[in-house]
């Protein structure tokens, strides 16, 4: 079993939709949850991170976590053709592990049509 | 604040020789971990180094090795190479605290021909 899991996709959406792209995560020691964002041939840059159980809203993009279930989602409002990429969801160990080890899923690759 | 750094970008390498990739972190920025992305694979963690400490390891075979060095930088080795080592090599670092976030940089593509 993967540690952390992503649909691959694609997920198309339309232009100005909201976008929903879902994680869940084997790990129940895991403590915080990023999202990044990776556009083809550039690297990962990070959307968010989130720690929390609840949602964290920033700007467009909406992070929820729910460590009852291991699932973490990130909706992204008014998807923009700009948000066509792959999306990577990873999970850290708890924080007092002293280590930065990031167990990344298989990205999903989100589709904006314009 | 300039972001993270690799050196050098692209690499073409044949099977059996041995390469090494440079990263230099965020100014003040002390962990570095290194990862390696295929298509096939996604991002696998190779290392974390912390105070020139490797301070946790992914499971990779020992060809592959790294240090860090008193001003942070780090380096990656992958000693005989094989086709399979064709990947995008991450770096990313982060402050020392585990609740910080990793910032990648660029990458180095190599490719082992």
């Amino acid at each position: 079993q993967k540690e952390v899991e992503q649909n691959s996709g694609p997920l198309s959406v339309p232009e100005g939709a909201i976008a929903s792209l879902n994680c869940t995560y084997s790990d129940r020691g895991s403590q915080s949850f990023f999202w990044y964002r990776q556009y083809s041939g550039k690297s990962p840059e990070l959307i968010m991170f989130i720690y929390s159980n609840g949602d964290k809203e920033d700007g467009r993009f909406t992070a929820q976590l729910n460590k009852a279930s291991q699932y973490v989602s990130l909706l992204i409002r008014d998807s923009q053709p700009s948000d066509s990429a792959t999306y990577l969801c990873a999970a850290r160990g708890a924080m007092n592990t002293g280590f930065q080890k990031l167990v990344f899923g298989t990205g999903t690759r989100l589709l904006v049509s314009p | 604040k300039a972001g993270v750094t690799q050196t050098p970008r692209y690499l073409i390498k044949t099977r059996g020789q041995q390469v090494t990739l440079s990263c230099s972190p965020i100014s003040g920025h002390r962990s570095v971990s290194w990862y390696q992305q295929t298509p096939g694979q996604g991002l696998q963690f190779l290392f974390e180094y912390f105070s020139e400490t490797q301070r946790n390891k992914g499971n990779f075979p020992g060809r592959f090795s790294g240090r860090q060095f008193s001003n942070s930088r780090s380096e990656m080795n992958v000693s005989t190479l094989e086709l399979g080592d064709s990947a995008l090599y991450l770096c990313a670092s982060s402050l020392p605290s585990s609740t910080d976030t990793q910032y990648f940089g660029p990458g180095t593509r190599l490719t082992v021909l």
